[in-house]
């Protein structure tokens, strides 16, 4: 069974970064037929995806057009862990914030339990 | 605005039958796998339906999912107080090389 565990924290100042860690147990971050993605919620805009990153014989990163400028996902195999950095934060990237495994059904198969991060000075 | 397009709302009574529709273009649903997740308030989503009209273990044959063309759609029959949530469609889009979702159908089980 696959559990994600996610740590970070709730409060993030505008212009700064947002930093999430999805801790994995069940799987292996490099495990060539899972995807690691980074998806946020919230009431003004739903669930948004904001990206993946997997590990097929060597690293791949799919992006939001959204973010893809101030986003990156940092895999660490000796935690067997995924990190998000959102750079430059506005009040619009309060969200709830969610990693999930794309498995073998190609669906989000798993999820963390969200972090609530708010924008505000 | 989202790139896969859902009415806002829906409403039924218990026991009564709903329909959730998705519509998008050929370079997401047209050309790709449909999922429908639900979304309970306070927790984490969950897969109802994968690769248009599949279940997962667990999930009620009350759940069925279709894909015709460029749209699908999300059906639960025999409605519970406990369908009440809010439900996404999502698709890979080529075009975009990303997931994309639909902006969310919010069912309520007067």
């Amino acid at each position: 069974q696959v559990q994600l565990q996610q740590s970070g924290p709730g409060l993030a100042k505008p212009s700064q970064t947002l930093s999430l860690t999805c801790a994995i147990s069940g799987d292996s971050v490099s495990s060539k037929s899972a995807a690691w993605n980074w998806i946020r919620q919230s009431p003004s805009r739903g669930l948004e995806w904001l990206g993946r990153t997997y590990y097929r014989s060597k690293w791949y990163n799919d992006y939001a057009v959204s973010v893809k400028s101030r986003i990156t996902f940092s895999p660490d195999t000796s935690k067997n862990q995924i990190s998000l950095q959102l750079n430059s934060v506005t009040l619009e990237d309060t969200a709830v914030y969610y990693c999930a495994r794309e498995g073998s059904t190609s669906s989000f198969e798993d999820w963390g339990q969200g972090t609530l991060v708010t924008v505000s000075s | 605005q989202s790139v896969l397009t859902q009415p806002p709302s829906a409403s039924r009574t218990p026991g009564q039958r709903v329909t959730i529709s998705c519509s998008g273009s050929s370079s997401n649903i047209g050309n790709n796998f449909v999922f429908w997740y639900q979304h309970l308030p306070g927790t984490a989503p969950k897969v109802l339906i994968y690769r248009n009209n599949r279940r997962p273990s667990g999930v009620p044959d009350r759940f069925s999912g279709s894909k015709s063309g460029t749209s699908a759609s999300l059906a639960i029959s025999e409605l519970r107080s406990e369908d009440e949530a809010d439900y996404y469609c999502a698709a890979w889009d080529d075009s975009l090389s990303a997931w994309v979702f639909g902006g969310g159908t919010k069912l309520t089980v007067l």
